[in-house]
């Protein structure tokens, strides 16, 4: 499996615009982790999806951002409008957590950084 | 609540000598942690983990880390330290009820020649 599959690699965009992160996770994965990374406040899970459903989005700042998994091999963060305070690396992860492999790591993929100027 | 601390921000060794990245936990239930190390412009990449057994844990690279429940810590070990180990390293619980991941806020390590 080629891992956690992310694009864009970088997104400079306009204040105002409509930006969307797309994340392929390992194939057989049922955890999928959207993580945002910044240098003040470090590493924050946003939101998590079990087979493909929400589970927890207690960490999705505010409602211009919402995320999406229409399917288990795929999953969308959007960001609608943008603002500047939203640059950052984004990071999507998936990880098997069912039964005995309960136990196993998170996979991450290399991030999307965006710039919101 | 599930958490995870580094009390360090930054640690600094030189080459060959031997390194620790500190991490403490709070956890209900069985603690299952982690290591991971980022590199600049990359993602997270799995060095280790603790589940149950040995208290000692062998991963990649070389580093170690050792549990004790004692003391709710999981510190990254190297016997030998190499300046390509230079990286930000985060340590991270799982919760078991939830499954979601606890990261601490990361430790830069500095190996100098």
């Amino acid at each position: 499996d080629a891992g956690v599959i992310q694009s864009p690699r970088h997104e400079v965009t306009e204040m105002g615009q409509e930006v969307t992160l797309r994340c392929k996770p390992i194939s057989g994965h049922d955890y999928l982790f959207w993580y945002r990374q910044t240098m003040m406040r470090g590493l924050e899970l946003l939101i998590y999806f079990n087979n493909n459903v929400p589970i927890d989005d207690s960490g999705m700042p505010e409602d211009r951002f919402s995320a999406k998994m229409p399917n288990a091999s795929f999953s969308t963060l959007k960001i609608q409008p943008s603002e500047p305070r939203d640059s950052a690396v984004y990071f999507c992860a998936s990880s098997l957590g069912r039964g005995d492999s309960m136990n196993t790591e998170a996979f991450f993929g290399q991030g999307t950084r965006l710039t919101v100027v | 609540a599930q958490s995870v601390a580094q009390p360090e921000d930054q640690v600094n060794v030189a080459e060959g000598n031997p390194l620790t990245v500190k991490c403490t936990y709070s956890v209900s239930g069985n603690p299952y942690l982690f290591w991971y190390v980022q590199y600049p412009n990359r993602g997270l990449q799995f060095l280790l983990k603790y589940i149950t057994g040995d208290n000692l844990v062998k991963g990649s690279y070389g580093f170690e880390a050792e549990f004790n429940k004692s003391q709710t810590s999981f510190h990254l070990k190297k016997p030998s330290a190499l300046v390509s180990d230079s990286a930000l390293y985060f340590c991270a619980v799982r919760d078991e009820g939830f499954n979601k991941f606890y990261f601490g806020s990361g430790t830069k390590l500095n190996v100098k020649p």
